[in-house]
C-alpha cells in the first residue's frame, strides 16, 4: 500500500533562517506531488506541484521554493524565512488521474 | 479562472438533523468535483468524488452543472460528522486541485 511521510511535524524558526520540509511517498512510482498551505478561513492554497523529477510548477510567487531530487521525494525550502511564512504545510500525492492523498502536515512558526 | 466557493465558514446542527454543506464552482468545462474531510487530529482525506456516485458515511453529493454546485448532504447528522469539510475541483486532464475555503461542521448533541 502507498504511504506518505512528511517531516518535521512542527518547526519553530527565527526570521531570516532557512527552511527545509521534506516529503516522501512509498509504494508507488512517478506520482504527482504537491505542496499546499492550509490557513484558517482561506482553505488550501496550492504552492507547488510536480509531475516528475526536476519538474516544478509554482502557483504563487513567494519566499518559498520546491525541489524534487528523486521520484518520490518533494522538498519545500526557503533561504530566509519571513514572519508571513508561518502556517500549516501539507504535502500530497496523486496518481494520474486520481484523488489526492495527504500527509499529516508540518506546522511552521516563524518568530 | 477556476474557483471554488463555500459560503459558510461554520455550520452548526443538532444530532439527527439534516445537514447541507454548500459548494459552488466556476469553471468553463466539466471538472471533477471532490469533497475532502479533516476530522480532529487526523489528516485530510477524501470523502467522496462525483464520478463515483457513492454514499460515504451517509453523505451524498450531486453535481448540478446548471447551477455549478456540488452540495454535500446527509439526512441525519451524527456527532462524529463534526469536522472540517473542503470542496475541491480538478480538470479531468489536469494536475491541479483547487480547494474551497472550507466549512467547519459542528454537530451538537
Amino acid at each position: 500500500s502507498q504511504t506518505i511521510h512528511q517531516w518535521p511535524a512542527t518547526l519553530v524558526q527565527p526570521v531570516g533562517s532557512p527552511l527545509s520540509l521534506e516529503c516522501t511517498v512509498e509504494g508507488t512510482s512517478n506520482p504527482n506531488l504537491y505542496w499546499y498551505r492550509q490557513a484558517a478561513g482561506r482553505g488550501l492554497q496550492l504552492l507547488f506541484y510536480s509531475v516528475g523529477i526536476g519538474q516544478i510548477s509554482s502557483e504563487v510567487p513567494q519566499n518559498l521554493s520546491a525541489s524534487r531530487p528523486q521520484d518520490r521525494q518533494f522538498i519545500l525550502s526557503s533561504k530566509k524565512l519571513l514572519l508571513s511564512d508561518s502556517g500549516f504545510y501539507l504535502c500530497a500525492w496523486s496518481r494520474r488521474p486520481g484523488e489526492l492523498f495527504f500527509g499529516e502536515g508540518s506546522r511552521l512558526t516563524v518568530l | 479562472a477556476q474557483r471554488v466557493t463555500q459560503p459558510e465558514k461554520l455550520l452548526s446542527v443538532f444530532k439527527g438533523a439534516p445537514v447541507e454543506l454548500k459548494c459552488n464552482y466556476s469553471y468553463s468545462g466539466s471538472p471533477e468535483l471532490f469533497w475532502y474531510v479533516q476530522y480532529s487530529r487526523q489528516r485530510l482525506q477524501l470523502l467522496l468524488r462525483h464520478i463515483s456516485r457513492e454514499s460515504i458515511k451517509g453523505f451524498t453529493a450531486d453535481l448540478n452543472k446548471g447551477e455549478t454546485s456540488f452540495h454535500l448532504k446527509k439526512p441525519f447528522a451524527q456527532e462524529e460528522d463534526s469536522a472540517m469539510y473542503y470542496c475541491a475541483l480538478r480538470h479531468p486532464y489536469g494536475q491541479n486541485f483547487v480547494f474551497g475555503p472550507g466549512t467547519r461542521l459542528s454537530v451538537l448533541p
